[in-house]
């Protein structure tokens, strides 16, 4: 398996501009997580999903964030609009639900950039 | 809010020397994990040890918890330059599969 899929790995926009962030969990697995990564806060559980659907989203910091996931094999995060503060790497992980399998498996991260 | 706190922040140490990690948490878990970050990268989950478990071995790794301290400590024996990443802790609690993870500990291993 390929592992978890992100993309981009890397992103540079404008204050204002729209972001979008894609992520293809390995495939099987019925759990995706977002997680936000800074120095300052380290890393933050933004929102979960199982079975596609949205289960804890009350790490979204706010109303400019939003997570969807349309089929078991994508999953997207879009900031609208972006804001300095956003700047972090941004991570997806998924994991399987086989009784006693709570290990997460993590992407390689979008190091996303709001000038 | 963090759950997880590691001690120390930083550790450095040279090549063969064992490395003590430790992690405390507030309030009833679950599980606790301990996930390793190479600098860059994603995180790799190394082991897990659940509530009712005191000790966990795998490979080179042991974990200890001490659910009456709300403690747990990850010993890596032997260490090696390419152990050199950051160590997370993360708990989940009640029903949530929620990881709550702790800011990490920086090892540093000098050949």
């Amino acid at each position: 398996d390929a592992g978890v899929i992100q993309s981009p790995r890397h992103e540079v926009t404008e204050m204002g501009q729209e972001v979008t962030l894609r992520c293809k969990p390995i495939s099987g697995h019925d759990y995706l997580f977002w997680y936000r990564q800074t120095m300052m806060r380290g890393l933050e559980l933004l929102i979960y999903f199982n079975n596609n659907v949205p289960i804890d989203d009350s790490g979204m910091p706010e109303d400019r964030f939003s997570a969807k996931m349309p089929n078991a094999s994508f999953s997207t995060l879009k900031i609208q609009p972006s804001e300095p503060r956003d700047s972090a790497v941004y991570f997806c992980a998924s994991r399987g639900d086989t009784k006693g399998s709570y290990e997460q498996y993590f992407g390689p991260g979008t190091r996303l950039t709001v000038t | 809010s963090q759950q997880g706190e590691e001690d120390p922040q930083a550790l450095s140490i040279q090549e063969g020397e064992n490395a003590t990690m430790n992690c405390s948490y507030k309030t009833s878990i679950n599980n606790l994990q301990w996930y390793r970050q190479n600098s860059g990268r994603g995180l790799v989950h190394l082991i897990l040890i659940r509530s009712n478990e005191r000790e966990k071995h795998s490979g080179r790794l042991r974990v200890t918890l001490d659910t009456s301290k709300k403690s747990s400590s990850l010993l890596i024996t032997a260490s090696r330059a390419a152990d050199t990443a950051s160590y997370f802790c993360a708990v989940t609690q009640g029903g949530s599969e929620k990881l709550v993870f702790g800011k990490g500990t920086k090892l540093t291993v000098n050949p």
